[in-house]
């Protein structure tokens, strides 16, 4: 079954600090990925995503992705976080036909 | 104002009661998702409807029932036979893709109903 492991559950950091969440899956094909991010209160909301191309993605936020397909992974950064990035963060993979396997997400704590 | 509106925001309810969660949608999507989210454990897929009076099992189907009479509402009850039913309780929307992995296209999430089981 496909899988997807995020490998930081919380993550602390400090304003202008830069971040990197990692994030790996399990399968074998062809697959379109992911990142999700809900915001204290708010919903669950699409950061970016890579279909196809260019392996380095760039969402809104300043966030940025790569895909690495030899090593399975999609990590997600940024270079200089805010305390306004606080949230939780969802990698995802669709193996095909609209299914999406999240992985178990990682917190992020910006302090001022 | 297109959305996605689930509700209600908190419910509470007593073991061995059959509970029903609303989903509604008005961004004319044809296909609807029910997702539960627990703490460290992220988003699993209850089940998902491409068409109406069509639906299919997600990964944890068990428990759970639903029915798609609409385009637009797509409830999600959850049963006594749920074994562990407190949860957070996502609700998802797209338009339908094709059969072809780059025509994918984005999911929209409600703001979620969390159920206690008391």
């Amino acid at each position: 079954a496909q899988s997807v492991s995020q490998h930081n559950h919380h993550v602390i950091l400090s304003e202008a600090a830069s971040l990197e969440l990692g994030c790996n899956y399990s399968y074998g094909g062809t697959v379109n990925l992911f990142w999700y991010v809900q915001y204290p209160g708010q919903h669950l909301q699409l950061l970016l995503k890579y279909f196809s191309g260019d392996p380095l993605v760039k969402g809104i936020k300043g966030f940025e992705a790569e895909f690495i397909k030899s090593k399975f992974s999609f990590n997600l950064r940024k270079p200089s976080v805010q305390w306004s990035d606080t949230a939780e963060y969802f990698c995802a993979v669709s193996p095909g036909f609209q299914k999406l396997v999240f992985g178990t997400g990682t917190r992020l704590l910006v302090s001022p | 104002d297109g959305g996605i509106t689930q509700s209600p925001k908190y419910l509470f309810r007593k073991e061995g009661q059959n509970v029903t969660l609303s989903c509604e949608q008005n961004l004319n999507h044809d296909a609807m998702y029910w997702y539960r989210q627990d703490p460290g454990q992220g988003l699993r897929l209850i089940y998902y409807s491409q068409i109406v009076n069509d639906f299919q099992k997600g990964d944890i189907a068990e428990g759970y029932s639903v029915s798609r009479e609409k385009k637009e509402s797509f409830p999600l009850t959850v049963t006594s036979a749920q074994k562990n039913p407190t949860a957070f309780y996502l609700c998802a929307s797209s338009r339908l893709a094709g059969d072809q992995l780059s025509s994918y296209n984005e999911q929209f999430f409600g703001p979620g109903t969390r159920l206690t089981v008391l």
